[in-house]
């Protein structure tokens, strides 16, 4: 399998506080990009980070990227009950269309 | 609004029975893809579609099938040669020209056996 690898696998933390989630990939890569899956949903894209690019912000989200490391991170700041999801890291490699997604950080925020 | 979106949000299959799950788009999306999720894991591609009349194979093919005969449509069926099939299936569209947008998802369909 080709799927990336998140760390951790879950996350417990209290409302206000910051949560760091970890993605590590096999590949080069196009871009990277994140997304949030509330339980029994779809899907929902949350930013991209492009192969050139080594950070990005997006209101209380901060994303860098490592290429030398293949590994990527997502920094949400202030957390807050909503956000409470699973997170996942999606890799678009330089020669396909598909995404390969990694293995997902459960995150529960307790007010 | 536009959307995907994927019907029955439940399905259940009987022993040597083959179902279809239903994706349909109105993003105008050329790309479209389906996934497989098992409970606690991250997203396994199934087929994906670049093009009206035109899919691929992609990670975990075996036991289901697609077609693409509409833009908007890309229906997966479930075979009774896929002897594990429960899992949460989610359809996803996409822009093909632009490597950099994202894919956008329908809300899944669960699927048990019986």
């Amino acid at each position: 399998s080709q799927q990336g690898e998140e760390d951790p696998q879950a996350l417990s933390i209290q409302e206000g506080e910051n949560a760091t989630m970890n993605c590590s990939y096999k590949t080069s890569i196009n871009n990277l990009q994140w997304y949030r899956q509330n339980s029994g949903r779809g899907l929902v894209h949350l930013i991209l980070i492009r192969s050139n690019e080594r950070e990005k912000h997006s209101g209380r989200l901060r994303v860098t990227l490592d290429t030398s490391k293949k590994s990527s991170s997502l920094l949400i700041t202030a957390s807050r009950a909503a956000d409470t999801a699973s997170y996942f890291c999606a890799t678009r490699d330089t020669g396909f269309q598909k995404l390969v997604f990694g293995t997902g950080t459960r995150l529960l925020v307790s007010p | 609004d536009g959307g995907i979106t994927q019907s029955p949000k439940y399905l259940f299959r009987k022993e040597g029975q083959n179902v279809t799950l239903s994706c349909e788009q109105n993003l105008n999306h050329d790309a479209m893809y389906w996934y497989r999720q098992d409970p606690g894991q991250g997203l396994r591609l199934i087929y994906y579609s670049q093009i009206v009349n035109d899919f691929q194979k992609g990670d975990i093919a075996e036991g289901y099938s697609v077609s693409r005969e509409k833009k908007e449509s890309f229906p997966l069926t479930v075979t009774s040669a896929q002897k594990n099939p429960t899992a949460f299936y989610l359809c996803a569209s996409s822009a093909v020209a632009d490597r950099t947008q994202p894919q956008h998802f329908g809300d899944g369909t669960r699927l048990s056996i019986l």
